[in-house]
């Protein structure tokens, strides 16, 4: 156990439904990041939270967002989904800019 | 633009030997490089940061050499396990001191120890 907790582990959906995951950092750390992972293009920065406010987007689309709650877990939201968006979406928490990160075991989700 | 590149073809090694893998890296300045280990299916394990006005980090049997120069850090496993086959990724975070905070990830180099 890493400390980092995301719900749900898989996920199937259909073309066009909206999904949420969650992620609950490792006690005592601020920052919050979502990554996407497919076979094809490897992990992807998606964006960062610190403690409640956005603080970098990456290759995030517009059709997802995520936020950061006062208790600090965080949600991604994804909608109008497309089967190219199936793929592996990691969260990841960090207690500073030059530490590691540590990251929670995924989400499958599965576009059908 | 900014690449980071990691030998995508698997690297067989005999156990017992040294594994070296490469991480090169093109139009960044990075304050610090970072190397993962990530197993199929599941997220990335940090092992490793070194720091840009440092050469060489040493963990267990691990160590991590940077050169800023060359654009390059080197990743070396030494008297390699059949247990350390996976896939290492090298991550980077510019130091423009400002813009995306978040790391970006080379796509990986998966590693076999063959017994």
């Amino acid at each position: 156990d890493s400390g980092v907790t995301q719900t749900p582990k898989h996920l199937i959906t259909a073309t066009g439904q909206r999904v949420t995951l969650r992620c609950s950092p490792r006690s005592g750390d601020l920052s919050v990041y979502w990554y996407q992972q497919s076979l094809d293009q490897g992990l992807q920065f998606l964006i960062q939270y610190y403690n409640g406010e956005e603080r970098a987007k990456g290759n995030i689309l517009e059709r997802f967002s995520a936020q950061q709650f006062p208790d600090l877990h965080s949600e991604l939201n994804l909608s109008s989904l497309e089967l190219g968006d199936s793929a592996l979406y990691f969260c990841a928490s960090s207690e500073g800019n030059k530490r590691g990160y540590t990251f929670g075991s995924g989400t499958r989700l599965t576009v059908v | 633009s900014q690449k980071i590149e990691q030998n995508s073809e698997a690297l067989n090694i005999q156990e017992g030997k040294t594994a070296t893998l490469t991480c090169n890296y093109t139009n960044y300045s990075p304050a610090y490089l970072q190397w993962y280990r990530q197993d199929p299916g599941r997220g990335p394990v940090f092992l490793l940061l070194i720091r840009e006005n440092e050469k060489e980090k040493r963990k267990e049997r691990l160590k991590v050499t940077f050169d800023t120069t060359l654009k390059q850090s080197l990743f070396h496993i030494t008297a390699s396990q059949p247990a350390d086959s996976a896939t290492y990724l090298c991550a980077l975070r510019g130091n423009s001191g400002g813009g995306a905070d978040g790391l970006t990830f080379g796509k990986g180099t998966h590693l076999i120890i063959q017994p």
